[in-house]
């Protein structure tokens, strides 16, 4: 199994809502990515686990909460989200001792 | 400070001909450099990955070339089909930096048309 797969394809919420974008992959990978993409745009870091330990947040405001249960699987939960949050959410794996980077098929995020 | 540009920011060209995408990159330390085919709405897809020490690599009609004294890197796609309309991303990485750190160009977004 080369996937990472990623659900829902497609989510639509209002401000005030409570969502999360889950990620999957069997590949014994034990990093994990979370990354934003607007439009016509480079993917943009968001966090990064390794070995289900949150090592790298870019910053992220706190409407955005990373979750990393085990090694397969990664969340990314969402509480008052703005419309600029709009965008593609992409999840990615990869071995920690590589840096190829395998690319789920995104969440396509729209705040009401 | 580490960038990776990409040119031309569009293409449009028809079907069965051939292009060349180009990335030219100030990564420092240099680990490898890959090009990425992103659909639409969808996660990008790696075409091919190149190291310090690799001139081309070739997947299929996809063909990557890499100076890595100049810097830059290229992608010809040869005998185009309309499914290779996407945005081509050249992606770079640090030796030595700390996980998850790639450089990103901005793409090179390819129409082909019948």
């Amino acid at each position: 199994d080369t996937e990472v797969t990623q659900t829902p394809k497609h989510l639509v919420m209002g401000m005030t809502n409570k969502k999360s974008l889950k990620c999957e992959q069997h590949m014994g990978h034990r990093a994990m990515y979370w990354y934003k993409q607007k439009a016509k745009k480079p993917p943009e870091l968001m966090f990064v686990y390794s070995y289900e330990k949150l090592s790298i947040n870019e910053s992220v405001p706190s409407r955005f909460s990373p979750e990393c249960p085990n090694s397969s699987l990664l969340n990314l939960h969402l509480h008052a989200l703005q419309p600029e949050d709009s965008a593609l959410y992409l999840c990615a794996s990869s071995h920690p001792k590589e840096d190829t980077q395998y690319f789920g098929p995104g969440t396509r995020l729209t705040v009401l | 400070k580490n960038q990776v540009e990409q040119s031309p920011q569009s293409l449009i060209i028809l079907e069965g001909k051939n292009c060349t995408l180009q990335c030219n990159y100030t990564v420092s330390p240099f680990s490898n450099l890959r090009w990425y085919k992103q659909d639409t709405g969808r996660g990008p897809v790696s075409l091919t990955i190149m190291t310090f020490s690799e001139n081309t690599k070739s997947n299929g009609r996809y063909t990557a070339t890499l100076d890595a004294d100049t810097k830059q890197s290229s992608l010809h796609i040869t005998a185009s089909q309309l499914s290779d309309s996407a945005s081509y991303i050249c992606v770079v990485s640090s030796r030595g930096s700390t996980l998850g750190r790639l450089y990103f160009g901005r793409g090179t977004q390819l129409t082909v048309w019948p």
